[in-house]
């Protein structure tokens, strides 16, 4: 199975501290992705990182890949109360036309 | 900024009824999927749709769903005689290119309840 599995399953800090989530896959991808999902809502997309790349900025994000480890980590920095939600990474697979494995995700709660 | 939009936002069937969810892609996206996210549980695959047919689809796509692009902007996706198990979230997303290429775009979801 592709599915990527996130750690911590949960994380709790305080409103300006960083947040780190890591995300772990099995097989080769072409590209990985992390999406946000506030409660019982739509899944925002946040950064798309492919398999040729080593490290992505956007605005308080850095997202690093390491294919050789088959992992990703997510990071918030500077947090926001709003940031806290649900995150996911999402990979595809090298070959076959088009789904994306969900993880189980990291639920963040930064407290103000 | 382009977006997937999704309604009903939220849907109450009975047991053994046929429900229709309704999507509307980004309008020059190319690939279309529905995913469904079982409260608490992972966000899961269910079909993906591209040049007017199904390219890949997941066990849980059976004969019960079917999915539908009628015209040049809607995508559906019907449940026929649904199930207390198919009450879930049902996301539909849209991408330019397949998987290999570039983002997929998410809409807020319909949240399906089944009595």
């Amino acid at each position: 199975s592709q599915q990527g599995e996130e750690d911590p399953q949960a994380l709790s800090i305080q409103e300006g501290e960083n947040a780190t989530m890591n995300c772990s896959y099995k097989t080769s991808i072409n590209n990985l992705q992390w999406y946000r999902q506030n409660s019982g809502r739509g899944l925002v997309h946040l950064i798309l990182i492919r398999s040729n790349e080593r490290e992505k900025h956007s605005g308080r994000l850095r997202v690093t890949l390491d294919t050789s480890k088959k992992s990703s980590s997510l990071l918030i920095t500077a947090s926001r109360a709003a940031d806290t939600a649900s995150y996911f990474c999402a990979t595809d697979e090298r070959v076959g036309v088009g789904q994306f494995y969900f993880g189980t995700g990291t639920s963040l709660t930064v407290i103000p | 900024e382009p977006e997937v939009t999704q309604t009903p936002s939220h849907q109450v069937t009975q047991m053994g009824q046929e429900v229709i969810l309704r999507c509307v892609p980004i309008s020059n996206h190319l690939y279309f999927y529905w995913y469904r996210q079982i409260l608490g549980q992972k966000v899961e695959f269910l079909v993906s749709f591209y040049n007017n047919e199904i390219s890949e689809k997941s066990e849980i796509f059976d004969d019960q769903f079917s999915v539908e692009r009628p015209d040049g902007s809607n995508f559906t996706l019907k449940i026929r005689s649904t199930k207390l198990e198919d009450s879930a979230m049902y996301f539909c997303a849209s991408s330019l290119y397949g998987t290999a290429n570039t983002e997929a775009f998410f809409g807020q979801g319909t949240r399906l309840t089944v009595v």
